[in-house]
């Protein structure tokens, strides 16, 4: 069964600083993989996703993640941190068709604090 | 564009009585789903609705939840009768099709607390 973990409940960052949002998966096949940002009582918004090709995907907001097959990670990046950025980022990977579950499995949440 | 619509935002009832959640997608998204998100936890897949018709049903707990898309386009999510364990945030997101590769857009997300 296709899995994401997310190894750190909560990671805090000094404004300006590069942050790391650490996402881990497991699948059947070939992965697709997601990254959300959900603020307080809101729904989760979308902000990059991997499917094929380069390992580096940008998406919106300056964040950006890096796939790296051999250590089935998927980590989310940003060069410098902004006190806005304060949310909850949620992983999640989706195996490909015919390899297992169709459904988008997601990670249990990652809260992130930027510190003024 | 207008994104997923969901309501009521907030609602509290009492254990065993029902209550009912709406969503509007997307327009012209074929694909709906429903999500539980309870505290602490990602989002888990109740229901997937491509148009009218179920794909994904196989974690709706069917003997009190229900949902329906009738015409393809909303749809209602249905609990009767609540339980205390039915508190959480109910999400609707809407795809434009079935791909692996779409990208699932999700609405503001209804509260519920169940006393």
């Amino acid at each position: 069964a296709q899995s994401v973990a997310q190894p750190e409940d909560q990671v805090n960052v000094a404004e300006g600083n590069p942050l790391t949002v650490k996402c881990t998966y497991s699948v059947s096949g070939n992965p697709y993989l997601f990254w959300y940002v959900q603020y307080p009582n809101r729904g989760l918004q979308f902000l990059l996703k991997y499917i094929t090709g380069d390992n580096l995907v940008k998406g919106s907001y300056g964040f950006e993640a890096e796939f790296n097959k051999s250590q089935t990670s998927f980590h989310l990046k940003k060069p410098s941190a902004l006190v806005s950025d304060s949310a909850l980022y949620f992983c999640a990977v989706r195996d490909q068709p015919g390899a297992g579950s169709y459904q988008l499995t997601f990670g249990k949440g990652t809260k992130l604090s930027v510190i003024p | 564009e207008a994104g997923v619509a969901q309501s009521p935002r907030y609602k509290i009832i009492e254990k065993r009585q029902s209550v009912a959640f709406w969503c509007n997608p997307i327009s012209g998204h074929a694909t709906l789903y429903w999500y539980q998100q309870i505290l602490g936890q990602g989002p888990k897949l109740l229901i997937q609705f491509q148009n009218n018709g179920v794909v994904d049903d196989s974690q709706l707990p069917k003997d009190r939840f229900s949902a329906e898309r009738l015409k393809g386009v909303d749809s209602t999510l249905k609990i009767q009768p609540a339980k205390l364990e039915d508190s959480a945030v109910y999400l609707c997101a809407s795809s434009p099709g079935l791909q692996a590769t779409d990208t699932q857009y999700f609405g503001p997300g209804t509260r519920l607390t169940v006393l």
